[in-house]
């Protein structure tokens, strides 16, 4: 079946710009994850739902980022006043029910310019 | 949360055995060991997961001692498409977020 799919795959940004990501899980996957990974990095935690509720999110590293998933299924990610520090892949994953498995998507790089 | 240390890197050739250990001293009663792998232009991809013993599947197996305070991913007879990088992590997989990536391993198999 489809995997994780995340768009756009490459997103390049103006310093100051507002960036939008979205990430679709596999359907049927409550949990979901998403992740900063900075080149030569392992991904960081940046923030999980549960279905619709945003039950962790203390991986944002600032109030200019924030992230949603109104109805349980997309997330979207957003990025205000992009900064160059921003510039990393964002990786999100889905969890199925009743497993710690995480699947994820290919990840949207970002580069603000 | 359990920190995890592995090598920063490693270097194999064709058909050899490649073991990677991984340190995690302060594991909890709770967590198991999770290793995932990840290609350029990927997200990480689940490979093995254990608590104790050895755990074997088609891709790769996991030996864990007794103390757990380390584990050992192997992977028999590497080729070059095996290269990527390779992360271990501890957490309890009941509790939701609980799970952290470290720095990997990168695994270069060379022909």
């Amino acid at each position: 079946g489809a995997g994780v799919s995340q768009s756009p795959r490459y997103k390049v940004a103006k310093r100051g710009q507002d960036v939008a990501l979205r990430c679709d899980p596999i359907s049927g996957h409550v949990s979901l994850f998403w992740y900063q990974q900075a080149l030569g990095q392992g991904p960081e935690f940046l923030t999980y739902f549960q279905n619709e509720a945003q039950l962790d999110k203390s991986g944002l590293p600032s109030d200019r980022f924030f992230a949603e998933r109104p109805e349980g299924s997309v997330s979207t990610l957003k990025i205000q006043r992009t900064q160059q520090e921003d510039s990393a892949v964002y990786l999100c994953a889905s969890r199925p029910p009743g497993s710690d498995t995480q699947y994820f998507g290919p990840g949207t790089r970002l580069t603000v310019l | 949360l359990a920190k995890t240390t592995q090598p920063i890197s490693m270097d194999s050739y064709e058909g050899q055995e490649v073991n990677i250990t991984c340190s995690h001293n302060n594991i909890a009663t709770n967590d198991y060991i999770t290793w995932y792998q990840q290609f350029p232009s990927q997200g990480p991809r689940f490979i093995i997961q254990g608590y104790k013993t050895k755990v074997t599947n088609e891709v790769a197996s996991l030996f864990i001692p007794a103390d757990r305070k380390s584990s050992t991913l192997s992977l028999p007879r590497v080729s070059l498409s095996d290269t990527a990088v390779y992360y271990c992590l501890v957490g309890d997989p009941y509790n939701n977020n609980d799970m952290r990536f470290g720095a990997g391993t990168r695994l270069t198999v060379k022909p």
